[in-house]
């Protein structure tokens, strides 16, 4: 069975500090994606991963992938009230299907 | 990318009842999966709905309490069977392209 980690679960923070987010896991997925997702809503895809040391840039959020493919983190400068959310790392599977972490519930302080 | 669109929103069901829960795609997708959430909580997939033939379903979760149809590329059904206050929580359906996931709001369901 393919699992993945997030950590932290929680994380508060004032307006302006900078963050990162990690998820892990024992297996090798075809991709990884980080989703974020607000209140009565469904998760949103911000960057998919696919090649092991890859690092993509979305205005302040910086995500990078481990060079075996197992993990991944999401690093956000100058965190802003509007980047408050639950941020879910999912695996694709070889079977296609897309299976989801723990999630980083992230809470920014104005 | 593509629209998803789940209905009902939400619903409150007595025990023992079923409800089945509807996704419209605007557009074709290849795949289309049903999640599970509890709120706060991160997505359990329930089941693969698969075009014109049974659903393959996750460990922990079977077709005669979750049913599921898919009769053409762009709609799929859920059906919650003889509920029970465990079974609240949010539904999810979701579509995927070229390995990217798309979701509708989901259905919330609360049972009583």
């Amino acid at each position: 069975t393919q699992l993945l980690e997030q950590s932290p679960q929680f994380l508060s923070i004032q307006e302006g500090e900078n963050l990162t987010v990690y998820c892990n896991s024992s297996s090798v997925f075809s991709s990884l994606q980080w989703y974020r997702q607000e209140p009565g809503e469904g998760p949103v895809l911000l960057v998919t991963v696919v090649t092991g040391g890859e690092v993509k840039k979305l205005k302040r959020l910086t995500f990078q992938f481990g060079d075996a493919r197992k993990d991944s983190s999401l690093h956000i400068t100058a965190a802003q009230p509007g980047d408050t959310g639950l941020y879910l790392c999912a695996g694709e599977t070889s079977y296609d299907k897309v299976i989801f972490g723990p999630g980083t519930s992230l809470s920014v302080i104005p | 990318s593509a629209v998803i669109s789940q209905k009902p929103s939400r619903d409150i069901c007595q025990r023992g009842t079923s409800l089945t829960i509807q996704c419209q795609v605007d557009s074709q997708v290849t795949m289309m999966f049903w999640y599970r959430q509890q709120p706060g909580q991160s997505l359990t997939l329930i089941a693969t709905a698969n075009q014109g033939s049974e659903a393959t379903y996750e460990s922990g979760f079977v077709i005669d309490k979750f049913p599921i149809s898919r009769p053409n590329l762009t709609f799929s059904t859920l059906t919650v069977s003889n509920m029970s206050p465990e079974d609240s929580s949010i539904y999810l359906c979701s579509g995927m392209n070229t390995g990217e996931l798309f979701f509708g709001e989901g259905s919330r369901l609360t049972v009583l």
